[in-house]
């Protein structure tokens, strides 16, 4: 099965550029999506493809793909970014969507 | 107004089953994908499973092979999730979730049922 590997948290103080990697066998061929999660809430999308932003997300939030690592990246990082965010892809050899293990993001 | 709500949830004991539902409203529900995504008591996300828009292909997660059976009723707008021999693990809120296809974005989310099995 494919995996995709998260860091479990990543700190970040306000004002700053936070990265959030996401790591699979060459992810750098699939479509990536990221997911942000707030406490009681559903996931919610924040990225998807290259780096498209669905219709109310900040252009603060976008997304890179290469080789084995993508990344979510949030400049200028506020509180309300503090959440939970979760990669995902379409693993087209095993027919089965797959997320991350998700990274907690606090933000100082 | 783009919306989906689950139902179905609730206490359940080790070895029974559950039919969880999802309503669909706002779009046209038979030209999307749909899935379900589960998330266990602190833990993070899991895919489930995936159903086309005529229910021509269908794929659950390796782990969830024969306990579960996704189906939906386009007419209806609903979509629906049979758990069959219920584990402990198996505890979790279940979310729907719309696609364009396979590899889209999962844009629009319910707000999950909560299964509890004890």
């Amino acid at each position: 099965s494919y995996v995709l590997t998260q860091p479990p948290s990543v700190s970040v103080a306000p004002g700053q550029t936070a990265s959030i990697p996401c790591g699979g066998d060459d992810i750098g061929s699939k479509t990536v999506h990221w997911y942000q999660q707030k406490p009681g809430q559903a996931p919610v999308p924040v990225v998807s493809g290259e780096s498209d932003r669905p219709s109310g997300i900040p252009e603060r939030f976008s997304g890179s793909n290469s080789g084995h690592t993508a990344t979510l990246t949030i400049s200028r990082v506020e509180a309300g970014d503090e959440a939970d965010y979760y990669c995902q892809v379409w693993h087209i050899r095993g027919d089965q969507g797959v997320f991350g293990g998700g990274t907690k993001l606090t933000v100082l | 107004e783009v919306q989906l709500v689950e139902s179905g949830g609730g206490l359940v004991k080790p070895g029974g089953s559950l039919r969880l539902s999802c309503v669909a409203s706002g779009f046209k529900f038979s030209s999307y994908t749909m899935n379900w995504v589960r998330q266990g008591p602190g833990k993070g996300l899991e895919w489930v499973s995936s159903i086309s828009t005529s229910s021509s292909y269908i794929y659950y997660a390796d782990s969830m092979k024969g306990r579960f059976t996704i189906s939906r009723d386009n007419a209806r707008k609903s979509l629906f999730l049979q758990i069959n021999s219920l584990r402990a693990e198996d505890t979790a809120v279940y979310f729907c979730a719309r696609s364009s296809w396979n590899d889209a974005v999962f844009d629009i989310w319910g707000q999950g049922t909560m299964v509890t099995v004890s």
